[in-house]
């Protein structure tokens, strides 16, 4: 089974520059979620899809930072326009579903590698 | 609000040693807990959980209980090997702000020696 996909994998930009991040969650996971991990720190939650809704974006700086997931399957990140403090490694993961209950381990998250992120 | 805590690394031992990495929580509720470890340039990997107090998790030779009446989840192994260098992340997955979110801690970076 192939895992969560993310492109690119490194990422180079000055401030203020735009910049997407891409993810493709495995096959049949309606849960699709962004994270944040900043060097030293646990990543932590920016964006949480169900299907092509979205549940959670309580921690995504929405004046500069956007997602989609259209079709409910890939998802693209965007950062408009970058600051130096967005430097950090992001994360895509998928789960099953967002619930803990019915089919046992269906909540469980599944990373993909990252893209690092470097705003000079 | 809910919180992960767990001791600071690097944390550096010799092939066979005995591994323990603290791990506590704060959270309201009854969350689950896990364990995630981070090989160099992979991405974060499930390594164990425990859904309720007393629970036992373990894999590949890990073991962590979550023992409730002192919050916490310790990450233990008996003999590490090389291959076991990597980040340790524990987290929990509970309410947060109405939502039912992952908290991870900061991370524990395990260096193993030959």
């Amino acid at each position: 089974e192939a895992g969560v996909a993310q492109s690119p994998r490194y990422k180079i930009i000055e401030k203020r520059q735009s910049v997407a991040f891409w993810c493709n969650p495995i096959s049949g996971h309606a849960t699709l979620y962004w994270y944040q991990q900043i060097l030293g720190q646990g990543p932590k939650l920016l964006i949480q899809f169900q299907n092509n809704g979205v549940v959670d974006d309580s921690q995504l700086p929405k004046d500069r930072f956007s997602a989609e997931r259209l079709k409910g399957v890939d998802s693209t990140l965007k950062i408009q326009p970058a600051k130096l403090e967005d430097s950090a490694v992001y994360l895509c993961a998928s789960s099953l579903s967002d619930s803990g209950w019915g089919l046992a381990g269906a909540d469980t998250q599944y990373f993909g590698p990252g893209t690092r992120l470097t705003v000079l | 609000g809910n919180s992960v805590t767990q001791m600071e690394g690097p944390v550096t031992l010799s092939e066979e040693a005995f591994l323990t990495i603290n791990c506590t929580y704060t959270a309201t509720g009854y969350p689950s807990l896990f364990w995630y470890v981070q090989y160099p340039g992979e991405g974060l990997q499930l390594l164990l959980k425990a859904t309720k107090a007393d629970d036992k998790g373990s894999n590949k030779g890990f073991e962590a209980t979550y023992r409730k009446e002192t919050t916490s989840f310790h990450l233990e192994k008996g003999s590490v090997q090389v291959s076991d260098s990597a980040v340790y992340f524990c987290a929990l997955r509970g309410v947060t702000g109405g939502y039912n979110k992952l908290i991870f801690g900061a991370g524990t970076r395990l260096a193993v020696h030959p």
